[in-house]
C-alpha cells in the first residue's frame, strides 16, 4: 500500500501475556518510529530507527518493551508480560531521512489499539 | 528537558468562525524544528507544517496560518472561516536536534465545529 501499514488494528490481552505489534512502513523512508498515545500520558516517543545505525531507545518506558526492524523495512514492537498500564495505541511513522528533508514530515500509520485486561 | 503545553483543552466554534489554537514551546537548543499535526475521527496524524527556529516568517496555506514568536515562544495555529471538516484533535510539537522526527508532542487541543 502507499501508507504505513500498521497491524492489528486491536489487540486485546491478558496481564502478564506478550504481545507484538507490526509495522510495515512507506518503501523507500529509511526512517521509522514508534509512539504511544494514551489519555494519561498523551503522545510519547519510544524508539527510533535510522538505516543500520543502532535504534534511539530512549523512549522506551521499561525493559519489557523491545523493537526490532529487519532489513531496513518491517518493524515489530514487543512487550513481554504486558500491565495495564500498557494499554494505548501504538503508533508507527516513517520519514524519507531523520533531518526530515523536505518538509520534514512524518507519516503515521493508523496505530495499533492494545488492551490490557 | 523539552516541553510542549497547549493550554486549551477544548474548543468549540460555530462554521465560518475564526480560530486559534496556542501553543507555547520550551527547549534549550538553539536549532529545533515545530510542527503542527490534525488527528481526526480516524486516528492517523496528518502533518500541517514544520517551521524552523532561524525563521519567524508567518505562514499561510489556504484558511491556514501560523503564528512563530521566539521571544515568547509560541507557535500558534489560527484557522479562518472554519469548517466542519476541520473537527479533529490539533498537536503542536518540538522536535530533537539530533533526530527531527523525535517529537516531544503537547497535549492537544480537541476543536470542534459545529454547523
Amino acid at each position: 500500500g502507499a501508507g504505513v501499514s500498521q497491524s492489528p488494528s486491536n489487540k486485546v490481552t491478558e496481564k502478564g501475556k506478550d504481545v507484538e505489534l507490526r509495522c510495515d512502513p512507506i518503501s523507500g523512508h529509511t526512517a521509522l518510529y514508534w509512539y504511544r498515545q494514551s489519555l494519561g500520558q498523551g503522545l510519547e516517543f519510544l524508539i527510533y530507527f535510522q538505516g543500520n545505525s543502532a535504534p534511539d531507545k530512549s523512549g522506551l518506558p521499561s525493559d519489557r518493551f523491545s523493537a526490532e526492524r529487519t532489513g531496513g523495512s518491517v518493524s515489530t514492537l514487543t512487550i513481554q508480560r504486558t500491565q495495564q498500564e500498557d494499554s494505548a495505541v501504538y503508533l508507527c511513522a516513517s520519514s524519507l531521512a531523520p533531518s526530515g528533508r523536505g518538509t520534514g514530515e512524518l507519516f503515521f500509520g493508523e496505530g495499533s489499539r492494545l488492551t490490557v485486561l | 528537558a523539552q516541553k510542549v503545553t497547549q493550554a486549551q483543552t477544548e474548543i468549540s466554534v460555530v462554521e465560518k468562525e475564526d480560530v486559534t489554537l496556542d501553543c507555547v514551546y520550551e527547549t534549550r537548543d538553539t536549532t529545533y524544528y515545530l510542527f503542527w499535526y490534525k488527528q481526526p475521527p480516524s486516528g492517523e496524524l496528518v502533518f500541517l507544517i514544520r517551521r524552523n527556529s532561524f525563521d519567524e516568517q508567518n505562514e499561510i496555506s489556504g484558511r491556514y496560518s501560523w503564528n512563530f514568536q521566539k521571544s515568547t515562544s509560541s507557535f500558534n495555529f489560527t484557522i479562518t472561516a472554519s469548517q466542519v471538516v476541520d473537527s479533529a484533535v490539533y498537536f503542536c510539537a518540538l522536535s530533537d536536534p539530533t533526530s527531527y522526527g523525535k517529537l516531544t508532542f503537547g497535549q492537544g487541543t480537541i476543536l470542534t465545529v459545529h454547523p
